[in-house]
């Protein structure tokens, strides 16, 4: 049972657009949302992460936009850059701070063209 | 680098086979996370230690188990090995005091034939 569904499963962007990727959980007794991105050959590695009590969160070009009441959160890339092609998890957890596991959704394979 | 080692990188074996899969975790880290990732599933999260200790377990096979050494590296041993175990499994740290993030390492890709 997926706790978080992702999608779309793969994306295609030009350089300079905006990438967009959706998150969906049921679970409400989640607090913690990272979204992992993860290179080829790699491992993922936290790109940015939100809690609940703030509807969005920016780290220079990426904006976690957070909806709690519809239980939904998403990925904004914005000025899209090849460098970016990679493949990008969104996660969730609750009472993170007690070290519980990190619940994945399937993953977005993102494509910047150039 | 995240700081997590795993070994070894790449494995090929036959079903019916047993492995061993090897994570140093990050130094000063308690906490360590098993995921298996496969092309239609994503990250599946297998079992959790924390300081020798199993904390939580997640969707891990029955054929499959792991430990947590008093030097706090683990091992992820899979045992009658199916094609369907074909996978990139990764370790996974997590820092004390707890900020949520997790740092992988590079994984393991395992190959049953």
């Amino acid at each position: 049972q997926q706790q978080v569904k992702q999608s779309p499963q793969s994306l295609i962007v030009q350089k300079g657009g905006i990438s967009i990727i959706n998150c969906a959980y049921e679970n409400t007794a989640f607090d913690y949302f990272p979204w992992y991105q993860q290179f080829p050959g790699k491992g993922p590695a936290l790109l940015i992460a939100i809690r609940p009590d703030v509807s969005e969160k920016k780290e220079g070009r990426f904006t976690i936009s957070f909806n709690k009441s519809a239980k939904q959160f998403s990925l904004h890339i914005m000025d899209s850059q090849p460098g970016d092609s990679a493949t990008y998890f969104c996660a969730a957890s609750k009472n993170s701070n007690s070290g519980y596991a990190l619940n994945f959704g399937k993953g977005t394979s993102l494509l910047v063209t150039p | 680098d995240s700081g997590v080692t795993q070994t070894p990188k790449h494995l090929i074996t036959a079903t019916g086979q047993r492995v061993t899969l090897r994570c140093s975790p990050r130094s000063g880290d308690l906490s360590v996370y098993w995921y298996q990732q496969s092309l239609d599933q994503g990250l599946q999260f297998l079992i959790q230690y924390y300081n020798g200790e199993e904390r939580a377990k997640g969707n891990i096979l029955e054929r499959f188990s792991a430990q947590q050494f008093p030097d706090l590296h683990s091992e992820l041993n899979l045992s009658s090995l199916e094609l369907g175990d074909s996978a990139l499994y990764f370790c996974a740290s997590r820092p004390y005091p707890n900020t949520g993030e997790l740092f992988f390492g590079e994984g393991s890709r395992l190959t049953v034939l």
